[in-house]
């Protein structure tokens, strides 16, 4: 089974800081993708990468597929309370199915 | 958002006694699963479906089946529930363009006692 470690599992930080959230694995995945779930909720899909280096923002969020596709980060830059909720990154493997990290709760002080 | 719902949204039932979880979608999605959530664990796969009446199982399938008699419909059976099954469990449905990527439903909180 391949597995995604995702580092930090908690960070809390103040407005208006940069963070970065790190998803790694010695296994290599055809896409990467990231999730955003709120308390009470299902995770909401925030972006897919397939290509090894990729790049893709979405506003204040930057998130970046490893050369190798063996790892991606997502940095957000001047973080806002409502960044808060739990972050997993998930790996693309055979016949459609994804294996996730175990999740970064990421938590934004005013 | 995707059209995923699930049924019950909230069941407390007792150790020993059958329980099925419902998802429904109104996508018409070749794919759907099964997922539970527990602390430390993020999201692990239980059993998931590539077709009406085609399923195969997850990393963590002893203990639950699964059937899905029609597109829309994907059903999760507890056969005998038991203590450690307590747990959120999230249904997801995917299409066939090769993306991988999942749509969540909204959870169903299940406590065992």
């Amino acid at each position: 089974t391949q597995l995604l470690e995702q580092s930090p599992q908690f960070l809390s930080i103040q407005e208006g800081e940069n963070l970065t959230v790190y998803c790694n694995s010695s296994s290599v995945f055809s896409s990467l993708q990231w999730y955003r779930q709120e308390p009470g909720e299902g995770p909401v899909l925030l972006v897919t990468v397939v290509t090894g280096g990729e790049v893709k923002k979405l506003k204040r969020l930057t998130f970046q597929f490893g050369d190798a596709r063996k790892d991606s980060s997502l940095h957000i830059t001047a973080a806002q309370p409502g960044d808060t909720g739990l972050y997993l990154c998930a790996g693309g493997q055979g016949a459609q199915k994804l294996v996730f990290g175990q999740g970064t709760r990421l938590t934004i002080n005013p | 958002d995707a059209g995923i719902t699930q049924s019950p949204r909230h069941k407390v039932t007792e150790t020993g006694t059958p329980v099925t979880l419902r998802c429904h979608q109104t996508e018409n999605h070749r794919y759907m699963y099964w997922y539970r959530q527990d602390p430390g664990h993020g999201l692990r796969l239980i059993h998931y479906s590539y077709g009406v009446k085609d399923t195969d199982k997850g990393e963590v399938s002893d203990g639950y089946s699964v059937s899905r008699s029609k597109t829309e419909d994907f059903l999760l059976t507890l056969e005998s529930a038991t203590s450690s099954q307590t747990s959120v469990y999230f249904c997801a449905i995917s299409d066939d363009r090769g993306t991988y990527e999942q749509y969540f439903g909204p959870g169903t909180r299940l406590t065992v006692t």
